[in-house]
C-alpha cells in the first residue's frame, strides 16, 4: 500500500463553520505533513509532525489547527475560515522526517464561502 | 537558503527527450536537489533525487553539474501524459533536517 488517502476530496463551508480534513497512510511513515496549494502557485509548507509530535509550523493562523492522533493519521481542523482561504490542501507522508522522498494525496479541495 | 530557478514553461514533442534544466547556484554541501510533478488536479508526484552524481531510475534521469548549481530533469521518450508542472526543489536544511519548499516550477506541455 503507497497511499496516501484525503478526505473529503471536495469541501464547501462558511466562516462560522468547523470542519475537518483527514489524511491516512498506512506505509508506516513517520513524518506527515500539511501542504498549502493556490491556483496555478506551487504548494506552501504549512506544518510538520514527526513522529506524531509538531516540528514545524510555518506561521500559519491559528484557525488551522492540526492533529496527529497517531503515526497513520493526520487531521486538519478548520474554524472561522475565509474566503481567501480557499485552497487545495495536501497532504503528504515520508518515511522518515526530513529526509526521503514526500508521497502525496490527491488533496482536499477547499472552498470557503 | 538555497532557492531554484526553472523556466516557466517549455513545449516537447511527444517521443523526443524532454530536458528541464534548474538552476541552484546557492546550494549548500549537504543539500539533495529532488524533482517532483504535478499533473492537473493531482498531488504532486515524485520523480528522482540527487546529491552530487547523476541519478537514473524507470522514470526520468537527473544530471547535476560538477559544481552542484545547475541540475537537468531529462524524460527520455516524452509522452502526453507527461504534461505537468515540474519542480526542482534543494531540500533546504534547517536546524532539524530538512524542509522540501517547492519554487514556481516548469509548465511542460508534450504535444502530439
Amino acid at each position: 500500500d503507497t497511499e496516501v488517502t484525503q478526505t473529503p476530496k471536495h469541501l464547501v463551508m462558511g466562516m462560522t463553520n468547523k470542519k475537518s480534513l483527514k489524511c491516512e497512510q498506512h506505509m508506516g511513515h513517520r513524518a506527515m505533513y500539511w501542504y498549502k496549494q493556490k491556483a496555478k502557485k506551487p504548494p506552501e509548507l504549512m506544518f510538520v509532525y514527526s513522529y506524531e509530535k509538531l516540528s514545524i509550523n510555518e506561521s500559519v493562523p491559528s484557525r488551522f489547527s492540526p492533529e496527529c492522533p497517531n503515526s497513520s493519521l493526520l487531521n486538519l481542523h478548520l474554524h472561522a475560515l475565509q474566503p481567501e482561504d480557499s485552497a487545495l490542501y495536501l497532504c503528504a507522508s515520508s518515511q522518515a522526517p526530513f529526509t526521503g522522498e514526500l508521497f502525496f494525496g490527491e488533496g482536499s479541495r477547499l472552498t470557503v464561502l | 537558503d538555497a532557492k531554484t530557478t526553472q523556466p516557466t514553461s517549455m513545449d516537447c514533442a511527444e517521443g523526443r527527450a524532454a530536458n528541464l534544466p534548474c538552476n541552484h547556484s546557492t546550494i549548500s554541501g549537504n543539500e539533495y536537489v529532488y524533482w517532483y510533478r504535478q499533473i492537473h488536479s493531482q498531488g504532486p508526484q515524485y520523480i528522482i533525487h540527487g546529491l552530487k552524481n547523476n541519478e537514473t531510475n524507470e522514470m526520468a534521469s537527473l544530471i547535476i553539474t560538477e559544481d552542484r548549481k545547475s541540475s537537468t530533469l531529462i524524460l527520455p521518450h516524452a509522452t502526453l501524459r507527461d504534461t505537468a508542472v515540474y519542480y526542482c526543489i534543494v531540500r533546504l536544511s534547517y536546524t532539524g533536517g530538512f524542509k522540501t519548499i517547492f519554487g514556481a516550477g516548469t509548465r511542460l506541455f508534450v504535444k502530439a
